[in-house]
């Protein structure tokens, strides 16, 4: 079946500093790909997505590729801000089959001035 | 568009009292999905709804929850009776067709606390 991996957290980091946080999936075929954000005591947003091989999602500074030969899809920020603190999640859906939305277990991440 | 919209956003029950939580999608999305999230789990997918129409109950716990779709507007998700390990945030998502090129949007959740 499909699996998300996520890095393990928390994550704490210092105002402007480079951020990655890593992505590994397992799916048949070819999974669109998802990150989601949680700021405290909401629901989740979407933060960026692609649909295919070598696609770029962007959103907010975040950026993130779709990796197949590595099945990854690593999520990177040059410079992050305090309001970036939040959990982080990334997600795969497949194209075909089942309509589940699967979920890696969250990183959060707090940055400190 | 107002998004999804849940309620109640708190809920707090005593143990066996029977819990109803209630979700209205965004128009025009055929999809509708009830997620629960716990420390311990995470996000779980309890059930998930095409058209209406049930479509995978897998993720329910057991017999004591139910979820039914009466029209494209509204979801419900009740638990009869109410356990202390039913405690978590329940979200509702909806999304439209086709699979893949949309992500989900997600409800700001109820979080509920059965003592």
């Amino acid at each position: 079946g499909n699996s998300v991996t996520q890095m393990e957290g928390p994550v704490t980091l210092s105002e402007e500093a480079f951020l990655t946080i890593n992505c590994t999936y397992t799916a048949t075929g070819y999974p669109s790909l998802f990150w989601y954000v949680q700021y405290p005591g909401e629901g989740l947003q979407l933060l960026l997505k692609a649909t295919k091989a070598d696609d770029k999602g962007s959103n907010k500074g975040f950026e993130a590729t779709y990796r197949k030969e590595t099945t990854s899809f690593h999520l990177e920020k040059g410079s992050v801000q305090v309001s970036d603190s939040a959990v982080y999640f990334c997600a795969l859906t497949s194209n075909f089959g089942n309509e589940k939305l699967t979920f890696g277990t969250g990183t959060r991440l707090t940055i400190i001035p | 568009d107002a998004g999804v919209i849940q309620s109640p956003r708190h809920e707090v029950t005593e143990m066996g009292q029977e819990v109803t939580l209630r979700c209205k999608p965004i128009s025009g999305h055929d999809y509708l999905f009830w997620y629960r999230q716990t420390m311990m789990r995470g996000l779980e997918l309890l059930i998930y709804f095409n058209n209406n129409v049930p479509i995978d109950d897998s993720g329910m716990p057991e017999d004591r929850f139910s979820a039914k779709m009466p029209n494209a507007s509204f979801s419900t998700l009740k638990i009869q009776p109410s356990e202390p390990r039913d405690s978590a945030v329940y979200f509702c998502a909806s999304r439209p067709a086709p699979r893949g090129v949309y992500g989900y949007t997600f409800g700001s959740g109820t979080r509920l606390t059965v003592v």
